[in-house]
Order: structure tokens, then C-alpha cells, then sequence
């Protein structure tokens, strides 16, 4: 399986700041997912960040407010964008899409916990 | 829509007491049903990946089967360290890109 680490692990910020959280993958991927988990709930997917170029985003989630790089292939950010209370959550980078198995799974990171006061 | 329901939303057992959570899914071209562990705090920990109907997995005291509509996790004999919340995901058609679409979950506590 592969490592995930992700940076903040957490953040407390004030409204209407933004903040980045890094992903590093141990290994090649081609594609990373990124995940919000809000208070008591399950994940709902953000967007799908492809190595060069845009990210495909999920009904509900635009680039402006969680805009997402993908420089290589073992690395990607996701920036929470003028943050309001209401994006008080556990933001999740998964990966590896492990084509060459097709077993199909992701591996996910630790997470990184916001907390907008 | 493809969506994933998942019961029940808790669960209490006693040590030992065996149990089954369920997963029913609603899905185009199902290319995959995953089971996850997740503890408190920490990222979702992959258990099990079902692909066909009848196909079955096993690991220590869980076992996870398929049928065409849903998933069940059995758990033998449970102890503590088996509570943590369980999350049920599928990997719909080729087009949605690999994304896996996730459950409420189930939380399980398990007390001796």
C-alpha cells in the first residue's frame, strides 16, 4: 500500500482566510482525490486532481472556492478559499489508483481538520 | 443517481456477540464495492474489495459478501478494538473516472 501524508494535520482559522493543505503520495499516481468530511457525516468528493491539467470537480464544488494544483505526479494542493464556519471539516487526499493490480482501492491520508471561527 | 445506504447508522454489541452491517447500493456498472475502517481521528482504512455477486472476503473476525443489490460485514465473535465507524463505497462506471462513492457508515462499539 502506498503512504500518504498530508500538512496541516489541523488549523484553526478565522473567517474569510484561505488555507492550503498538501498532499505527498510515496509513489506514482495517476490520479489523486480529494475528500470533505464534515462533523458526524461521511466523505463526499471534491474533486479529482489530474497531473497536467484541470481538476474535474463535483456537482456543488467550484474551482474558486477549493482551487487545486497538481504539479506531479506524487504531489497535489487543495486550498480552501475565503473560508466561512460552514467549512469546518476533515479535508482527505486519496490515493493510489493502483491500475497496474486493478484491485481498484484508494489509500487514504490521516487528514487535515479545519476549524473556521 | 448512484447512491449508497448503509444500516444500521449504530450499532452496540457485546463482546463476542456477532453482528452484520449492511450496504445497499444503487449503481451504473458496478466496478468495485469497498469496505473502510475508520477510527476517530484518523483516514479511512481500507478492509476489503468485492467485484462480483457471490464473491465473499475474509479477514481475522470480518467477512464482507456481495449480492447484486448489497454488501453485508460480518463480524464473528467482536472484540473492543474492533469499534471504529465502517464505510461502504462503490466504484460506479468507467466514465466516473475511478471516484469511489461512499455511505453514511455504521458505527460500531464494540463493549467488554
Amino acid at each position: 500500500s502506498a503512504v500518504i501524508s498530508q500538512k496541516p494535520s489541523r488549523d484553526i482559522c478565522q473567517r474569510g482566510t484561505s488555507l492550503t493543505i498538501q498532499c505527498q503520495v510515496d509513489s506514482q499516481v495517476t490520479m489523486m482525490f480529494w475528500y470533505r468530511q464534515q462533523p458526524g457525516q461521511s466523505l463526499t468528493l471534491i474533486a479529482t486532481a489530474n497531473q497536467g491539467s484541470e481538476a474535474t470537480y463535483e456537482s456543488g464544488f467550484v474551482i474558486d472556492k477549493f482551487p487545486i494544483s497538481r504539479p506531479n505526479l506524487t504531489f497535489s494542493t487543495l486550498t480552501v478559499s475565503n473560508m466561512s464556519p460552514e467549512d469546518s471539516s476533515i479535508y482527505l487526499c486519496s490515493g493510489p489508483y493502483i491500475l497496474a493490480a486493478n484491485t481498484g482501492e484508494l489509500f487514504f491520508g490521516e487528514g487535515s481538520r479545519l476549524t473556521v471561527l | 443517481e448512484d447512491q449508497v445506504t448503509q444500516s444500521p447508522e449504530a450499532l452496540r454489541l457485546q463482546e463476542g456477540e456477532s453482528s452484520s452491517l449492511n450496504c445497499s447500493y444503487t449503481v451504473s456498472g458496478l466496478r468495485g464495492l469497498f469496505w473502510y475502517r475508520q477510527d476517530p481521528g484518523k483516514g479511512p482504512e481500507f478492509l476489503f474489495t468485492l467485484y462480483s455477486a457471490g464473491e465473499e472476503k475474509e479477514k481475522e473476525r470480518l467477512k464482507a459478501t456481495l449480492t447484486k443489490k448489497e454488501s453485508f460485514l460480518h463480524i464473528t465473535a467482536p472484540k473492543p478494538e474492533d469499534s471504529a465507524t465502517y464505510l461502504c463505497a462503490v466504484r460506479a462506471r468507467q466514465g466516473q473516472g475511478g471516484k469511489l462513492i461512499f455511505g453514511q457508515g455504521t458505527e460500531l462499539s464494540v463493549k467488554p
